[in-house]
């Protein structure tokens, strides 16, 4: 119930393209879920993150689509560039907690 | 300083040695986390720090691990024994307060061989 259910492990998209990494939970307490992006030899750094009284939020090129009634959430990535080529991380955990549980990645690979 | 600090980067060590990885987190943040990333996994909660106190150890393995925050600063994560399962990528991050956000370090890439 702990879990967080990443996928895909890998992705490759051509330059402009979209990126969608999707991720599903069953800890209906969840309430806060970030996304984190990892370049090689680099901490994760937050990229975006939503709570569940909204379906879907914007940050440039980046959005999270959630679907509190599937426990589903996704990240988008508009115009793809090959600077965006790192692992995605999605994560959850619920408000005033510390402890966040995360997915197991995807390596995104964005081709020039 | 400007971000989480984390030393040493790379850590190879043999197999029954002792090993100490230090963390120096941002100025000011009171909340202090070790995270364990294994290859190809995302970060695995180990133990977290508010101010000098452990306030929850449940993520750590085993006897072994043990971490420290003197003085509600710098930590240090020390593992005694170590085995070649204990090979991964240790992460530190801070926050301002526990319920806010994280900021990692770019961790210690330990090596047991």
């Amino acid at each position: 119930q702990q879990q967080v259910k990443q996928s895909p492990q890998s992705l490759i998209v051509q330059k402009g393209g979209i990126s969608i990494i999707n991720c599903a939970y069953e800890n209906t307490a969840f309430d806060y879920f970030p996304w984190y992006q990892q370049f090689p030899g680099k901490g994760p750094a937050l990229l975006i993150a939503i709570r569940p009284d909204v379906s879907e939020k914007k940050e440039g090129r980046f959005t999270i689509s959630f679907n509190k009634s599937a426990k589903q959430f996704s990240l988008h990535i508009m115009d793809s560039q090959p600077g965006d080529s790192a692992t995605y991380f999605c994560a959850a955990t619920t408000s005033g907690t510390y402890k966040y549980i995360f997915g197991t990645g995807t390596r995104l690979k964005v081709l020039a | 300083g400007a971000g989480v600090s984390q030393t040493p980067s790379n850590k190879v060590t043999e197999k029954g040695k002792y090993v100490e990885l230090r963390c120096d987190p941002i100025s000011g943040h009171t909340a202090l986390y070790w995270y364990r990333q294994s290859l190809g996994q995302g970060p695995e909660f180990l133990i977290y720090f508010q101010g000098t106190g452990a306030a929850d150890d449940s993520g750590l393995p085993n006897d072994r691990f043990f971490a420290v925050r003197p003085e509600g600063s710098v930590s240090t994560l020390k593992i005694q024994r170590t085995e070649r399962g204990d090979s991964a990528v240790y992460l530190c991050a801070s926050s301002v307060t526990a319920s806010s956000g994280y900021t990692f370090g770019s961790g210690t890439r330990l090596t047991v061989v």
